[in-house]
């Protein structure tokens, strides 16, 4: 069985401060990992993707996540958010099921 | 835009009847899924489909049935509702692989009364 651990259900920050969300995963196979992002209203879309190779992955909207397989992890980071920003955020990853499998969500509130 | 087209995007019913939600995936994607949007469960699978057969299952109740069309449309059909099936139900659909990200629709919020 796989399952997505997103540790915190809510992450409020102010404006132009660093965020980091958390993810940890488990998989007894390897996976491919996601990070969507979902604002109000609206369904989920992809923010970044890590298949294989570079850990560092890069997405839309400046933000970044880091794979690293011995903590089975795959936290999101941003170094400076906007009010824009502020949305649900949902760490997702498919395993050898090819079904994806999402986390709870955190909530992301960007204050002024 | 996701390209994913989900209807009605509201849908407000009574205990014990029976709704249709509907689905046009992306132009080119032949795996469709759904997905249930709570707050107390999160986002839970229900249900995919693959150029009209049935892949795999999740968590869906036998009162929920779901079909994919020849044209690639899909239907998720609820019956028998209760109160605890009010949520937003995602339709979501990809080339089929497990590094595909999925593509989601903008919802159908269900309210049961």
């Amino acid at each position: 069985a796989q399952s997505v651990t997103q540790l915190d259900s809510q992450v409020p920050v102010f404006e132009e401060a660093p965020v980091e969300l958390r993810c940890n995963y488990s998989s007894s196979v390897s996976v491919y990992l996601f990070w969507y992002v979902q604002y109000p209203n609206q369904g989920l879309q992809l923010l970044l993707k890590y298949l294989s190779g570079s850990t560092l992955v890069k997405g839309i909207n400046g933000f970044e996540a880091e794979f690293n397989k011995s903590q089975t992890s795959f936290h999101l980071r941003k170094p400076s958010v906007h009010i824009s920003d502020t949305a649900e955020y949902f760490c997702a990853l498919t395993g050898g099921s090819y079904i994806p499998t999402f986390g709870r969500g955190t909530s992301l509130i960007v204050h002024p | 835009d996701s390209g994913v087209t989900q209807t009605p995007k509201h849908l407000i019913t009574a205990t014990g009847q029976r709704v249709t939600l509907r689905c046009s995936p992306r132009s080119g994607d032949l795996s469709v899924y759904w997905y249930q949007q709570s707050l107390d469960q999160g986002l839970q699978f229900l249900i995919q489909y693959y150029n009209g057969e049935e892949r795999a299952k999740g968590n869906i109740l036998e009162r929920f049935s779901a079909q994919q069309f020849p044209d690639l449309h899909s239907e998720l059909n609820l019956s028998s509702l209760e109160l605890g099936d009010s949520a937003l139900y995602f339709c979501a659909s990809s080339v089929d692989s497990g590094d595909s990200p999925l593509h989601f629709g903008n919802g159908t919020r269900l309210t049961v009364t």
